[in-house]
């Protein structure tokens, strides 16, 4: 079974640093989307930042980018110029394949990201 | 535009009570409906998902079911609450996106925030 792993349950950054949240997954497919969604104390899921498997190429979404390393399936998420807004939990997530269990996603645990002024 | 609407925001149940939680999508046809849970602190549990009318699969044995009447509307019910079912229930829809590249991402409800009591 798939599954995604975040090692940091919480992580701090200064306001105007960079922060890189870290991502590890388990998987035998090679086509897949991975994903870093935001949720905010609202708890609503806002979409950060998705990566497709077959391209190699780093996502990028102006302040967030990720570091896709798909052989060691690792999928970290860095923030750069970090603001007050940013302070969020932040959950990495593999969707599965459409054809095999119905593109649903699994989540990791979680990383809660405080930002200090 | 598409839009999602979960309903109720807030629900506070007593235990052995029944629960009926529905979402909604519009602006889209023959979506993929999922039912998250999620416990205060931590990642999101799959419970449910349907990639068409009357078809549900089940992730975990539970307390739940599921049920799609409707294209666009995904039921979670219960028959009898149970204390452990407490927590935030998300519902979400994605595309089906079988082909690499045609899938464009999920988009989450607001949430309810089940208490029972």
């Amino acid at each position: 079974a798939q599954t995604v792993t975040q090692s940091q349950p919480e992580m701090s950054v200064q306001e105007a640093e960079t922060v890189t949240l870290s991502c590890t997954y388990d998987t035998s497919e090679s086509d897949y989307y991975l994903f870093w969604y935001k949720q905010p104390p609202s708890r609503q899921m806002i979409l950060v930042i998705r990566q497709e498997a077959y391209k190699q190429q780093n996502a990028t979404e102006n302040r967030f980018s990720v570091n896709f390393q798909k052989a060691a399936k690792s999928f970290s998420l860095k923030i750069s110029d970090s603001q007050l807004g940013d302070a969020a939990m932040y959950f990495c997530a593999y969707r599965t394949p459409i054809y095999n269990q119905g593109g649903k996603l699994i989540f990791g645990q979680g990383t809660e990201l405080s930002v200090k002024p | 535009s598409q839009t999602i609407h979960q309903w109720p925001a807030t629900l506070v149940q007593p235990v052995g009570s029944p629960l009926s939680l529905e979402c909604t999508v519009e602006g889209t046809s023959n979506p993929n409906l999922y039912w998250y849970r999620q416990a205060a602190g931590r990642g999101l549990q799959l419970l449910f998902y349907s990639v068409g009318i009357g078809q549900i699969s089940s992730e975990v044995p539970q307390n739940l079911s599921a049920s799609r009447p409707q294209d666009r509307q995904f039921i979670l019910s219960s028959k009898k609450l149970l204390l452990s079912d407490s927590g935030f229930y998300l519902c979400a829809w994605s595309t089906p996106g079988g082909r690499a590249g045609s899938f464009y991402g999920y988009t989450f409800g607001s949430g309810t925030r089940l208490t029972v009591v």
